[in-house]
């Protein structure tokens, strides 16, 4: 139990343009759901919190913006990086929590988005 | 606030020898602590957590944490490592309602 996927598992866009990277909680219900950045090398990030059927809550530092995120149902939510350039490259992961513990999160496979 | 040292962003063992990945943490907060392990281009696996239960805190693949709450460390252990093993690890510390918060990672590789 407890499987989180991610769609696509790797992209590739041209910069401007804007890809849309989807998060589910195959199994259970997920009140919230978080998205993590991870650089090469690098540890994870937070990007931002999102509960259900609410506004993502973002961290200092994210533009809101720039990272739009959508959580519509209790098993989906949804990370678009709108006008795409090439330092967003990276590894973007999702996780999912049944109650909204972040103590008790489930992760993704992760996103590689490579911006040329 | 709470953050994580990884100590050693590489540790390099032979197939068979023991495991020690180093993880000390600083948290105003009774701390949750979490060893991660990471494979390449894939998301986190979750190999154990303390959450104020037992100190020694057994997880899958044969490893174990313990924590030291005198020495604000929570070291990952595993007796006899396999060359699955290597991989990308990472601990993290959250409190009841604080998000985790992870260290760099440490990159274990296996030696046969």
């Amino acid at each position: 139990g407890a499987v989180v996927s991610q769609h696509p598992s790797w992209v590739i866009c041209k910069s401007g343009t804007s890809v849309k990277i989807e998060c589910r909680s195959l199994d259970f219900q997920a009140t919230t759901m978080f998205w993590y950045r991870q650089f090469p090398k690098q540890s994870l990030m937070l990007m931002a919190t999102s509960n259900e059927g609410s506004k993502a809550t973002y961290e200092q530092g994210v533009e809101k913006d720039k990272f739009l995120i959508n959580h519509a149902s209790l098993t989906l939510s949804t990370l678009t990086v709108t006008s795409a350039h090439p330092e967003d490259s990276s590894f973007y992961i999702c996780s999912a929590s049944r109650d909204g513990r972040y103590n008790e999160q489930f992760f993704g496979p992760g996103t590689r988005l490579t911006v040329l | 606030a709470q953050s994580v040292t990884q100590l050693g962003s590489h540790v390099s063992v032979s197939e068979g020898a023991l495991v020690l990945l180093r993880c000390n943490y600083s948290s105003s907060v009774p701390p949750y602590l979490f060893w991660y392990v990471q494979y390449p281009n894939q998301g986190l696996q979750l190999l154990l957590k303390y959450t104020s239960a037992a100190t020694l805190v057994k997880g899958i693949n044969g490893f174990e944490a313990e924590f030291k709450k005198s020495e604000t460390s929570f070291h990952l252990t595993k007796p006899s490592a396999h060359m699955s093993d290597a991989a990308e690890y990472f601990c993290a510390v959250s409190g009841r309602n604080t998000p985790l918060v992870f260290g760099k990672g440490t990159r274990l590789s296996v030696i046969a």
